[in-house]
């Protein structure tokens, strides 16, 4: 079976600009979480959605918003990009038990 | 919020050597795992244990919930086990279909030929 796919890859960006980071859940997982991931540091809860309903933010600015389709893939939407949003962002699925599984992450670049 | 600690923070072993990693938490958890995350930044699943004691071959792992700590044991050490294990949690006040992850700063480990 497929893991967490999340894409693009890699991503440049400049400051001001929007960027629309996507990632598909492995097949049966209902549950999509976004995080944050910054050079020598551990991830940063973002947010969490459960059948398309969100269920969790983490402290961060307005700027951030994410939606989960009815095919449970989701997106993660960043406006207004500034340089300190440059990090690995990581998309986690999970069934219904806790363990989460991480997609290869989209790295964001901010110019 | 709950405090997630790992140690330590940095570790350097020579090839076929043993090791052992702590995740200290200070809240009641029911989620744990232990994660490797490789060079390109790709977390690895390890294990998911809120308590007692899982193996998968040179790895094992123990999680002792009443005193609030897990250990990731590795065992004959290789290069490619080089990169940095993180402990990640879940506490029980965000139970239900809230499965947000608390994560610690990492072991950043070597494994040196």
């Amino acid at each position: 079976d497929a893991g967490v796919t999340q894409s693009p890859t890699h991503l440049i960006k400049t400051r001001g600009q929007h960027v629309t980071l996507r990632c598909s859940p492995i097949s049966g997982h209902k549950s999509v979480s976004w995080y944050q991931q910054v050079l020598g540091q551990g991830p940063q809860f973002i947010f969490q959605y459960y059948e398309k309903e969100e269920r969790g933010r983490g402290n961060f600015p307005d700027r951030f918003s994410a939606r989960q389709f009815p095919n449970y893939s989701s997106e993660l939407n960043v406006n207004a990009l500034l340089l300190g949003d440059s990090a690995l962002y990581l998309c986690a699925s999970s069934f219904s038990h806790y363990e989460q599984y991480f997609g290869p992450g989209t790295r964001l670049t901010v110019t | 919020g709950i405090q997630v600690e790992q140690s330590p923070p940095d570790l350097i072993l020579q090839e076929g050597a043993n090791s052992t990693l702590r995740c200290n938490f200070s809240d009641s958890v029911n989620n744990l795992q232990w994660f490797h995350q490789n060079p390109w930044g790709q977390l690895i699943n390890l294990f998911y244990i809120p308590s007692g004691t899982k193996q998968n071959g040179r790895l094992s792992a123990t999680t002792v919930a009443t005193e609030r700590y897990s250990l990731l044991y590795i065992s004959s050490s290789q290069t490619t086990d080089s990169g940095v294990y993180f402990c990640a949690v879940a506490t029980i006040a965000n139970a239900g279909n809230n499965r947000k992850l608390i994560w610690g700063l990492g072991t950043s480990l070597a494994v040196n030929p």
